[in-house]
């Protein structure tokens, strides 16, 4: 299994540009996830989704739209790039089984800077 | 909204030393605490889950304590090594563990050879 993976690893953004990452799990998880890491901060959740089709906002949602159309892909979009979105993206996912407590399993990271 | 408050924010050892840190959380519609080591440019790796009150978990020098009733559960480094350099986050799963992990900010460890 390739677990969760992201892509771009690194990108750089000139303001009010747009921009899709990418977040695919092959665990066939039915949770996924999306934070954003703020020097200091921790890891601060925009949005998740507990299944197909359905999407829920997190803790910082503005800015920024999602969709979950399969079990495996959920990708995160930014349509009107700012300053303030400069961060480390995390993509995680997890299973729901009660057995599972949860534990959420992460990608790798996309760096995205805005300027 | 679910608080989870870890201390201290960053901790500086010498090589050997032990050290420990902490993590509370609400006791109230507690379900399970999980404990992840994150190192610098890698992304989060689970190290523990805990669920019952008194559990203690361990993984080769590094274990855990769990109190349900208080809210809080310890983390231990037995002699510090500098490969233990990293962020330590805590999170809480709440409500039977069908809404999102509430992370803590983490506490950043760093072992001085």
């Amino acid at each position: 299994n390739a677990g969760v993976t992201q892509t771009p690893k690194f990108r750089i953004l000139k303001i009010g540009q747009s921009m899709t990452l990418q977040c695919t799990q092959d665990m066939n998880h039915n949770y996924m996830y999306w934070y954003r890491q703020d020097p200091g901060m921790g890891l601060k959740l925009i949005y998740y989704s507990v299944g197909a089709g359905i999407t829920d906002k997190g803790e910082v949602p503005n800015g920024y739209n999602v969709s979950r159309s399969t079990t495996e892909d959920f990708p995160l979009r930014l349509e009107l790039a700012a300053p303030s979105q400069t961060s480390v993206y995390f993509c995680a996912s997890s299973y729901s089984r009660a057995r599972d407590y949860n534990e959420q399993f992460f990608g790798p990271g996309t760096r995205l800077t805005v300027l | 909204i679910l608080n989870v408050e870890q201390s201290p924010q960053s901790l500086h050892v010498q090589e050997g030393d032990s050290t420990n840190f902490t993590c509370s959380f609400p006791s109230s519609n507690f379900y399970a605490l999980h404990w992840y080591r994150w190192e610098t440019a890698k992304s989060p790796e689970a190290l523990f889950v805990m669920t019952l009150n008194g559990d203690e978990k361990k993984k080769g020098r590094i274990s855990a304590t769990l109190n349900t009733k208080e809210g809080y559960s310890y983390l231990y480094i037995k002699g510090s090594q500098p490969e233990d350099s990293a962020t330590y986050l805590c999170a809480s799963s709440p409500n039977s563990g069908n809404t999102p992990l509430v992370f803590g900010k983490g506490t950043r460890l760093s072992v001085i050879a």
